[in-house]
Protein backbone atom coordinates (compact mmCIF):
# COMPACT_ATOMS: atom_id res chain seq x y z
CA UNK A 1 0.00 0.00 0.00
CA UNK A 2 1.50 3.59 -0.63
CA UNK A 3 1.46 6.03 1.72
CA UNK A 4 -0.63 8.25 -0.14
CA UNK A 5 -3.25 7.65 -2.80
CA UNK A 6 -4.61 10.08 -4.96
CA UNK A 7 -7.06 9.22 -8.10
CA UNK A 8 -5.23 10.19 -11.46
CA UNK A 9 -8.08 11.27 -12.73
CA UNK A 10 -8.57 12.74 -15.45
CA UNK A 11 -11.29 15.06 -14.09
CA UNK A 12 -13.27 17.16 -16.77
CA UNK A 13 -15.80 19.73 -15.21
CA UNK A 14 -17.40 22.63 -17.16
CA UNK A 15 -16.28 26.22 -16.42
CA UNK A 16 -17.31 27.52 -13.40
CA UNK A 17 -18.12 24.12 -11.10
CA UNK A 18 -16.58 23.38 -8.15
CA UNK A 19 -13.53 20.98 -8.12
CA UNK A 20 -12.85 18.05 -5.13
CA UNK A 21 -9.58 17.05 -5.43
CA UNK A 22 -8.65 14.20 -2.52
CA UNK A 23 -5.47 11.97 -0.94
CA UNK A 24 -5.71 9.65 2.08
CA UNK A 25 -2.71 8.62 3.63
CA UNK A 26 -1.51 5.97 6.14
CA UNK A 27 0.93 7.64 8.08
CA UNK A 28 -0.24 9.34 11.14
CA UNK A 29 3.26 10.74 11.63
CA UNK A 30 2.69 13.20 8.83
CA UNK A 31 2.25 16.97 10.08
CA UNK A 32 1.74 18.81 7.74
CA UNK A 33 0.10 18.96 4.43
CA UNK A 34 0.14 21.20 0.90
CA UNK A 35 -1.58 21.10 -2.29
CA UNK A 36 0.54 21.53 -5.66
CA UNK A 37 -0.25 23.00 -8.89
CA UNK A 38 1.61 21.80 -11.80
CA UNK A 39 1.20 22.58 -15.32
CA UNK A 40 2.47 21.04 -18.40
CA UNK A 41 6.35 20.69 -18.57
CA UNK A 42 6.49 22.90 -15.00
CA UNK A 43 7.79 22.73 -11.68
CA UNK A 44 5.10 22.00 -9.34
CA UNK A 45 3.98 25.23 -7.75
CA UNK A 46 2.53 25.93 -4.07
CA UNK A 47 -1.03 26.40 -3.47
CA UNK A 48 -1.81 25.37 -0.29
CA UNK A 49 -0.06 24.37 2.98
CA UNK A 50 -1.47 23.18 6.25
CA UNK A 51 -0.61 21.71 8.93
CA UNK A 52 -3.73 21.52 11.01
CA UNK A 53 -7.06 20.00 10.76
CA UNK A 54 -9.63 21.74 9.67
CA UNK A 55 -10.39 23.89 7.08
CA UNK A 56 -8.12 27.02 5.00
CA UNK A 57 -9.32 28.98 2.31
CA UNK A 58 -7.18 31.08 0.35
CA UNK A 59 -9.59 32.84 -2.76
CA UNK A 60 -11.17 30.34 -4.89
CA UNK A 61 -9.16 27.67 -3.07
CA UNK A 62 -9.80 25.67 -0.26
CA UNK A 63 -8.38 23.06 1.72
CA UNK A 64 -9.25 20.43 4.17
CA UNK A 65 -7.57 18.43 6.72
CA UNK A 66 -8.80 15.22 8.44
CA UNK A 67 -6.40 13.83 10.80
CA UNK A 68 -8.64 11.14 12.29
CA UNK A 69 -9.70 9.88 8.78
CA UNK A 70 -6.32 10.48 7.10
CA UNK A 71 -8.12 12.30 4.40
CA UNK A 72 -7.13 16.11 2.98
CA UNK A 73 -8.96 17.34 0.66
CA UNK A 74 -8.81 20.65 -1.79
CA UNK A 75 -11.63 22.73 -3.44
CA UNK A 76 -11.75 24.70 -6.27
CA UNK A 77 -14.89 27.19 -6.50
CA UNK A 78 -15.73 28.77 -9.62
CA UNK A 79 -13.64 26.75 -11.82
CA UNK A 80 -11.33 28.66 -14.73
CA UNK A 81 -9.87 26.42 -17.92
CA UNK A 82 -6.74 28.21 -16.73
CA UNK A 83 -6.75 25.88 -13.31
CA UNK A 84 -6.27 23.07 -15.90
CA UNK A 85 -3.27 20.96 -14.25
CA UNK A 86 -2.32 18.10 -12.55
CA UNK A 87 -2.65 18.66 -8.68
CA UNK A 88 -0.56 17.10 -6.33
CA UNK A 89 -0.92 16.33 -2.73
CA UNK A 90 1.99 16.25 -0.29
CA UNK A 91 2.55 15.67 3.21
CA UNK A 92 5.29 15.03 5.66
CA UNK A 93 7.15 15.02 8.72
CA UNK A 94 10.63 16.40 9.48
CA UNK A 95 12.31 17.33 6.05
CA UNK A 96 10.59 14.74 3.58
CA UNK A 97 7.77 15.08 1.86
CA UNK A 98 5.59 12.45 0.34
CA UNK A 99 3.65 13.32 -2.97
CA UNK A 100 0.57 11.79 -4.03
CA UNK A 101 1.14 10.69 -8.09
CA UNK A 102 -1.51 13.32 -8.92
CA UNK A 103 -4.96 14.23 -10.09
CA UNK A 104 -5.10 15.76 -13.94
CA UNK A 105 -8.11 18.60 -13.90
CA UNK A 106 -9.27 19.39 -17.24
CA UNK A 107 -11.77 22.61 -16.86
CA UNK A 108 -13.81 23.00 -20.33
CA UNK A 109 -14.76 26.30 -21.67
CA UNK B 1 12.36 37.10 -10.48
CA UNK B 2 12.35 33.01 -10.65
CA UNK B 3 13.89 32.11 -7.49
CA UNK B 4 14.69 28.08 -7.82
CA UNK B 5 16.16 28.41 -11.75
CA UNK B 6 16.77 25.02 -13.24
CA UNK B 7 19.25 24.53 -16.49
CA UNK B 8 19.65 23.78 -18.63
CA UNK B 9 15.39 22.68 -19.14
CA UNK B 10 16.01 19.77 -21.51
CA UNK B 11 19.07 17.44 -21.73
CA UNK B 12 20.27 14.76 -24.79
CA UNK B 13 22.29 12.45 -23.44
CA UNK B 14 23.86 9.51 -25.04
CA UNK B 15 23.81 5.85 -22.72
CA UNK B 16 26.63 6.02 -20.60
CA UNK B 17 27.48 9.12 -21.17
CA UNK B 18 27.62 11.17 -17.77
CA UNK B 19 25.54 14.38 -17.44
CA UNK B 20 25.09 17.18 -14.89
CA UNK B 21 22.04 18.95 -14.40
CA UNK B 22 22.27 22.51 -12.17
CA UNK B 23 19.98 24.13 -9.78
CA UNK B 24 20.95 27.31 -8.68
CA UNK B 25 18.58 29.41 -6.02
CA UNK B 26 18.09 33.18 -4.82
CA UNK B 27 16.37 32.26 -1.48
CA UNK B 28 18.91 31.75 0.41
CA UNK B 29 17.56 28.78 1.76
CA UNK B 30 19.55 26.15 3.28
CA UNK B 31 18.00 23.09 2.13
CA UNK B 32 18.16 21.61 -1.46
CA UNK B 33 16.22 18.79 -2.80
CA UNK B 34 16.45 16.87 -5.90
CA UNK B 35 13.61 14.80 -7.23
CA UNK B 36 13.47 12.35 -9.68
CA UNK B 37 9.43 12.79 -11.79
CA UNK B 38 8.38 10.49 -14.22
CA UNK B 39 5.39 10.55 -17.04
CA UNK B 40 2.21 10.54 -14.43
CA UNK B 41 4.06 9.62 -11.22
CA UNK B 42 4.79 11.43 -8.01
CA UNK B 43 8.06 12.61 -7.54
CA UNK B 44 10.21 10.19 -6.12
CA UNK B 45 13.44 12.13 -3.88
CA UNK B 46 16.40 11.41 -4.70
CA UNK B 47 18.24 13.15 -2.12
CA UNK B 48 18.63 16.67 -0.32
CA UNK B 49 20.95 18.64 1.82
CA UNK B 50 21.17 20.21 4.77
CA UNK B 51 23.53 22.87 4.64
CA UNK B 52 25.95 20.89 3.57
CA UNK B 53 25.21 17.66 5.07
CA UNK B 54 24.01 15.30 2.28
CA UNK B 55 21.31 12.57 2.73
CA UNK B 56 21.24 10.41 0.61
CA UNK B 57 17.22 8.46 0.32
CA UNK B 58 18.02 4.49 0.91
CA UNK B 59 16.83 3.59 -2.35
CA UNK B 60 18.64 5.62 -4.49
CA UNK B 61 20.76 4.07 -7.06
CA UNK B 62 25.07 4.62 -6.34
CA UNK B 63 24.44 6.12 -10.12
CA UNK B 64 23.13 9.66 -8.69
CA UNK B 65 25.68 11.84 -7.05
CA UNK B 66 25.18 15.62 -5.49
CA UNK B 67 27.49 18.39 -4.99
CA UNK B 68 26.68 21.43 -3.24
CA UNK B 69 29.80 23.67 -3.25
CA UNK B 70 27.58 27.10 -1.95
CA UNK B 71 24.25 28.02 -0.77
CA UNK B 72 22.85 28.90 -4.13
CA UNK B 73 23.99 26.00 -6.32
CA UNK B 74 23.71 22.45 -6.20
CA UNK B 75 24.27 19.57 -8.88
CA UNK B 76 22.87 16.35 -10.02
CA UNK B 77 25.63 14.18 -11.60
CA UNK B 78 24.33 10.79 -12.98
CA UNK B 79 27.32 8.78 -13.88
CA UNK B 80 26.50 6.51 -17.10
CA UNK B 81 22.88 7.19 -17.00
CA UNK B 82 20.51 4.16 -18.59
CA UNK B 83 17.38 4.62 -20.96
CA UNK B 84 15.46 4.10 -17.11
CA UNK B 85 16.51 7.68 -16.01
CA UNK B 86 14.67 9.11 -18.41
CA UNK B 87 12.67 11.14 -16.12
CA UNK B 88 12.42 15.29 -15.21
CA UNK B 89 14.27 16.32 -12.36
CA UNK B 90 13.18 18.62 -10.03
CA UNK B 91 15.28 20.62 -7.62
CA UNK B 92 13.55 22.11 -4.80
CA UNK B 93 14.57 24.87 -1.67
CA UNK B 94 13.37 24.55 1.94
CA UNK B 95 13.82 27.24 4.71
CA UNK B 96 15.72 24.71 6.75
CA UNK B 97 15.03 26.89 10.45
CA UNK B 98 11.77 24.69 10.88
CA UNK B 99 11.22 21.58 9.57
CA UNK B 100 7.48 22.35 8.34
CA UNK B 101 8.22 24.64 6.18
CA UNK B 102 6.93 24.11 2.36
CA UNK B 103 9.58 23.43 -0.54
CA UNK B 104 9.46 25.67 -3.50
CA UNK B 105 10.45 24.06 -6.72
CA UNK B 106 12.11 24.63 -10.30
CA UNK B 107 11.05 23.79 -13.36
CA UNK B 108 13.17 20.93 -14.00
CA UNK B 109 15.19 19.75 -16.41
CA UNK B 110 13.75 17.25 -18.82
CA UNK B 111 16.39 14.56 -19.24
CA UNK B 112 16.30 11.92 -22.65
CA UNK B 113 18.42 9.42 -23.36
CA UNK B 114 19.39 8.34 -26.51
Amino acid sequence: QKEVEQDPGPLSVPEGAIVSLNCTYSNSAFQYFMWYRQYSRKGPELLMYTYSSGNKEDGRFTAQVDKSSKYISLFIRDSQPSDSATYLCAMGSSYKLIFGSGTRLLVRP
Amino acid sequence: DAMVIQNPRYQVTQFGKPVTLSCSQTLNHNVMYWYQQKSSQAPKLLFHYYDKDFNNEADTPDNFQSRRPNTSFCFLDIRSPGLGDAAMYLCATQDGAYSNQPQHFGDGTRLSIL
